[in-house]
């Protein structure tokens, strides 16, 4: 079974740009959530997805936003680009029920520098 | 709000030493409570978890106990291997709607 796969893994962007990264959960996946890694903030969960209505919502600014598409894949975009968003981004997934004990699996991420 | 609190690292241990990572939480109703590991260059991956009281979650030779009378999951492992080395994460969950509030992490560092 494929796990999660998140493109591109690397990723470099000027400040004041935008980008759209990509999470193709584990097959029969329904929810996908996105989180920020940073050295100073850690881990924060920035919004979830389940059949393509956004579920659950961070406290990130307006510029963070995402959507999920019919096949459960998600993209998250981030506009006018900060020096603080500088960032592993991680996505998780998992089957969507709203079951307390749901494993979330997550994939390798995407390291974005905004230089 | 809900939080946990980790302790400080990084954690610095001889091969075979017995490992302790402390974690309390804050979290109003019954969370769900995991630990996940990161490794270097990878995502986090789901070690144990436990769902209530008194439950004990166990992999890989790791254990926690979820102690509600005292909001803790402490991680520990009786024998700690050079592969071991990553960053340990506590986290829970109160909504089942896969948000999860993470710790700020603890790095274990196991030499020969």
């Amino acid at each position: 079974k494929a796990g999660v796969t998140q493109t591109p893994r690397y990723l470099i962007k000027t400040r004041g740009q935008q980008v759209t990264l990509s999470c193709s959960p584990i097959s029969g996946h329904r929810s996908v959530s996105w989180y920020q890694q940073t050295p100073g903030q850690g881990l924060q969960f920035l919004f979830e997805y389940f059949s393509e209505t956004q579920r659950n919502k961070g406290n990130f600014p307006g510029r963070f936003s995402g959507r999920q598409f019919s096949n459960s894949r998600s993209e998250m975009n981030v506009s006018t680009l900060e020096l603080g968003d500088s960032a592993l981004y991680l996505c998780a997934s998992s089957p969507g029920q709203a079951i307390m004990n749901t494993e979330a699996f997550f994939g390798q991420g995407t390291r974005l520098t905004v230089v | 709000g809900n939080s946990v609190t980790q302790m400080e690292g990084p954690v610095t241990l001889s091969e075979e030493a017995f490992l302790t990572i402390n974690c309390t939480y804050t979290a109003t109703g019954y969370p769900s409570l995991f630990w996940y590991v990161q490794y270097p260059g990878e995502g986090l991956q789901l070690l144990l978890k436990a769902t209530k009281a008194d439950d004990k979650g166990s992999n890989k030779g790791f254990e926690a106990t979820y102690r509600k009378e005292t909001t803790s999951f402490h991680l520990e492992k009786g024998s700690v291997q050079v592969s071991d080395s990553a960053v340990y994460f506590c986290a829970l969950s109160t909504t089942g709607f896969q948000k999860l509030v993470f710790g700020t992490g603890t790095r274990l560092l196991v030499s020969p």
